[in-house]
């Protein structure tokens, strides 16, 4: 089973600022198969980037992801209010399994 | 736009069984592969199995091999997932997920909107 590792846990950032969280994997994952989620309370996940680096439909531009072999990033490029949330990375190329999530919180 | 809507919360006795449904509407029920991710209180995503809705075939996670069933009716355009022998860390937040398949990657672009399940004596 592929373990994902995010980085940090939490994350406490200011609107405007840049954010950068890691997704880290126990073992080498072709990036076509990297995705990230963003949760908000009392809600359901939402795709937010697929295949490592491209955008789901709706996503604004301030999201992007990049990496691969074993290493991922999400970045948002100037925080909105609205971004605040629990990010996930996951991979579904072998088997499927989640990261444990990284909380970005306003600071 | 595909909408995904899960039957109500349930509340069972450890030991038991629960079967919950996933209705979808907007797309082609037959070209759609369907995940069950579920959430226990404060906690992260885990995903449990899917199913190619079109050849009926599921797959498991591991963890709940020989516990889960899911299954899928094209006339109803409806998933169902059926986790046995319930215990208290079964309790969760039980989502189904549409996949949107690209090349062999299949990430969850279509989200239910959860079903609770508490299992309590």
């Amino acid at each position: 089973e592929i373990v994902l590792t995010q980085a940090p846990a939490t994350l406490s950032l200011s609107p405007g600022e840049r954010a950068t969280l890691s997704c880290r994997a126990s073992q080498s994952v072709t990036s076509y198969y990297l995705s990230w989620y963003q949760q908000k309370p009392g809600q359901a996940p939402r795709l937010l980037i697929y295949a490592a680096s491209t955008r789901a439909t709706g996503i604004p531009a301030r999201f992007s992801g990049s990496g691969s072999g074993t290493d991922f990033t999400l970045t948002v490029s100037s925080l909105q209010p609205e971004d605040f949330a629990v990010y996930y990375c996951q991979q579904d190329y072998s088997s499927v399994s989640f990261g444990q999530g990284t909380k970005l919180e306003i600071k | 736009q595909v909408q995904l809507v899960q039957s109500g919360a349930e509340v069972k006795k450890p030991g038991s069984s629960v079967k919950v449904s996933c209705k979808a509407s907007g797309g082609n029920f037959r070209n759609f592969v369907l995940t069950w991710v579920r959430q226990a209180p404060g906690q992260g995503l885990e995903w449990m199995g899917g199913i190619n809705a079109m050849f009926g075939t599921a797959n498991y996670a591991q963890k709940f091999q020989g516990r889960v069933t899911i299954t899928a009716d094209e006339y109803t355009s409806t998933v169902y997932m059926e986790l046995s022998s319930l215990s208290s860390a079964d309790t969760a937040m039980y989502y189904c997920a549409k996949s949107y398949c690209t090349g062999g990657s299949c990430p969850f672009d279509n989200w239910g909107q959860g079903t609770p399940v508490t299992v309590s004596s």
